[in-house]
């Protein structure tokens, strides 16, 4: 089990479609990630938040768009995906942004987006 | 920017061999993390390692943080089917963010 949520846990989408991508946490942690992983492949950083304000994007196209409503919640809007951004979506989170000590990742479920 | 370079890239054991993984960074890292995810599942955190030549255990696992700081490795003595997996170190680029090893898959013959 996790303590952080992921929803939905599967999704499949065309290409014209709209959908979101929804994470939870209540460990009090104040950073929160996106990361995407391919099979085979290590998780992939996309987005930071720290203290609710973007503080890392790491060149992803703007059809991918990230929100932080509340330091508990992330979200990752989609829309016009390509087949080739079918992944496993992470979402994680930390008691402080980046890889210091005392700060280990908390990684969800995952969503596994297939975009046909 | 900052690599962390991991091998093996798989390996396959025979259950109750050892198992090790190494993982070298570029540069000198302030700590690692080893982190582990299993078939269908999701990275789990196992163990955080900050001292120059510290090691720690595990139950069955041992990790080590080089003297340099720049490498680590993992080893699993006598392995079991519930080790399969793929294992990640990670190292932190600055401040900012974490980077993954390419990581290695594990794979066991029961």
């Amino acid at each position: 089990d996790t303590e952080v949520t992921q929803t939905p846990k599967h999704l499949v989408m065309g290409m014209t479609n709209k959908k979101s991508l929804k994470c939870e946490q209540h460990m009090g942690h104040r950073a929160m990630y996106w990361y995407k992983q391919k099979a085979k492949k290590p998780p992939e950083l996309m987005f930071v938040y720290s203290y609710e304000k973007l503080s890392i994007n790491e060149s992803v196209p703007s059809r991918f768009s990230p929100e932080c409503p509340n330091s508990s919640l992330l979200n990752l809007h989609l829309h016009a995906l390509q087949p080739e951004d079918s992944a496993l979506y992470l979402c994680a989170s930390s008691l402080q942004q980046g890889g210091s000590y005392n700060s280990p990742l908390h990684f969800g479920n995952g969503t596994r987006l297939t975009v046909t | 920017g900052q690599q962390v370079m991991q091998i093996p890239q798989y390996q396959h054991v025979q259950e109750g061999e050892d198992f090790t993984t190494y993982c070298n960074s570029s540069t000198t890292l302030s700590n690692i993390q080893w982190y582990k995810q299993r078939p269908g599942g999701h990275p789990v955190f196992l163990i955080q390692l900050v001292k120059s030549g510290e090691v720690k255990k595990q139950k069955r696992l041992t990790f080590q943080f080089g003297e340099a700081k720049k490498n680590s490795s993992l080893h699993i003595t006598a392995t079991q089917t519930t080790d399969v997996g793929t294992y990640f170190c990670a190292g932190p680029q600055g401040a900012q963010k974490l980077v993954f090893g390419q990581g290695t898959r594990l794979t066991i013959n029961p």
